[in-house]
């Protein structure tokens, strides 16, 4: 079955640490996103790539590095610039063009130790 | 700036008690408005897209419609596997902006 698969599902980061989560997807999309979810907050973005080897800063990307060097797959960086980190991070893709749907995956979830 | 706001927050319906979920957004260059599903610990699961102002869309129990301010999800007689998170998120003219969500919980 096509979709995006996320790992690892719970993580832990330590102080000064970077962390890498990994983004996979079968769904032969040409666009790849990622986005924080915080309790009470809506979905923010954090970086998205319309195609390979190219990828655009969202609205919270301080302390986040991507990169998109195959068209399945956008692992997402976590520096230890990235003051408050816990969080519930997701991924999703979609196809190319106006007003199509993204599809997500079923989340990281990071914590501080 | 982009904004969207859902209502309410949260709500308790019985089985059988049919509602209306209202997202409101003010968003430049709308081109489609997305209603999404969200179970706790997991990913949104796409509902349905919608494109312009009069437009619905139906799915088993939920039925989605817009106006150009505005957007509902209505459920008919909702059952307890309905019970989730539904987020909305209006299309401008780059990225979703989506909201808080409203929070159903449906008992028997």
């Amino acid at each position: 079955d096509g979709g995006i698969t996320q790992s690892p599902k719970y993580l832990f980061r330590k102080e000064g640490q970077n962390v890498t989560l990994s983004c996979e997807q079968n769904l032969n999309h040409d666009a790849m996103y990622w986005y924080r979810q915080d309790p009470g907050q809506g979905l923010r973005l954090i970086y998205y790539s319309q195609i390979v080897n190219d990828f655009q800063k969202g609205d919270i990307a301080e302390g986040y590095s991507v990169s998109r060097e195959k068209k399945e797959s956008f692992p997402l960086t976590v520096t230890s610039a990235q003051k408050n980190p816990t969080a519930f991070y997701l991924c999703a893709s979609s196809k190319q063009g106006s007003g199509q749907p993204q599809h997500f995956g079923d989340g990281t979830r990071l914590s501080i130790l | 700036e982009d904004q969207v706001t859902q209502s309410p927050e949260a709500l308790r319906l019985q089985e059988g008690e049919s509602s209306s979920l209202n997202c409101s957004y003010t968003v430049s260059g709308l081109r489609g408005l997305f209603w999404y599903r969200q179970d706790p610990g997991k990913g949104p699961e796409f509902l349905f897209t919608l494109y312009s102002a009069g437009e619905e869309k139906e799915k088993e129990r939920l039925k989605a419609t817009l106006t150009k301010k505005e957007s509902f999800l209505h459920i008919t007689a909702p059952k307890p596997e309905d019970s989730a998170t539904y987020l909305c998120a209006p299309l401008g003219y780059s990225t979703l902006t989506f909201g808080k969500g409203t929070m159903l919980l449906v008992s028997p």
